[in-house]
């Protein structure tokens, strides 16, 4: 069974809107947990980490949050780009755990 | 500057046949991993590696082997291939255990 759930699997916004995207895990006990962006056809790129103690961090127009007690963190982008167009993969590192993604379209 | 590359970045072959993947970073990371990517499933952890001649089974290593040699290299083997490991499958590396991975480009392997 899949520790790492993501939701939702797919999500097609406008340009220039906000989202959020969800990450559940069951994964115990905790280390830290990672965002990672997968552009179609290439290797997934780390976008932030977030530690058992921080509750959000922000890398440009993306936040995640964590709430280490219900085992949620959020991924919210701001002002959306085309260029945001990309599969979001959140992983619980300590067993390498990733979650199957969320496929978020931006269209013009 | 540094980089991991993998060869080849297509492959087609058949059933039973022995396959080897070739996953090379120029960081210098002791730590490195093999992945497969499925529509569904996400990745998965096949083999993993904390050094030379360090190797660690991952989540769905059944069918497939490394070694490592060198820091540079974990070439991954598919002893038989089955059609079930049609997948495109990711090496990455990482500085320290639980750190950043970077990724590979992939590898899409089909087997008939």
């Amino acid at each position: 069974k899949n520790q790492v759930e993501q939701s939702p699997q797919s999500l097609i916004i406008l340009e220039g809107k906000n989202c959020t995207l969800q990450c559940n895990y069951t994964v115990s006990p905790f280390s830290n947990l990672r965002w990672y962006k997968q552009d179609t056809g290439r290797g997934p790129v780390s976008l932030t980490i977030m530690t058992f103690s921080e509750n959000t961090k922000s890398n440009g127009r993306y936040t995640a949050t964590l709430d280490a007690d219900t085992k949620q963190s959020s991924l919210h982008i701001t002002a959306s780009q085309l260029s945001d167009s990309a599969s979001y993969i959140c992983v619980v590192t300590r067993d390498m755990r990733f979650g199957a993604g969320t496929r978020l379209t931006v269209k013009p | 500057d540094a980089e991991i590359t993998q060869s080849p970045r297509h492959k087609i072959t058949e059933t039973g046949r022995q396959v080897t993947l070739a996953c090379h970073q120029t960081w210098n990371h002791n730590n490195m991993f093999w992945y497969r990517q499925d529509l569904g499933h996400g990745l998965r952890l096949i083999h993993y590696s904390y050094g030379v001649q360090d190797t660690n089974k991952g989540e769905v290593s059944d069918g497939y082997s490394v070694s490592r040699s060198n820091t540079e290299d974990l070439p991954l083997t598919l002893e038989s291939a089955a059609s079930s490991q049609t997948s495109v499958y990711f090496c990455a590396s990482s500085e320290m255990q639980g750190g950043e991975q970077f990724f590979g480009p992939g590898t899409r392997l089909t087997v008939l």
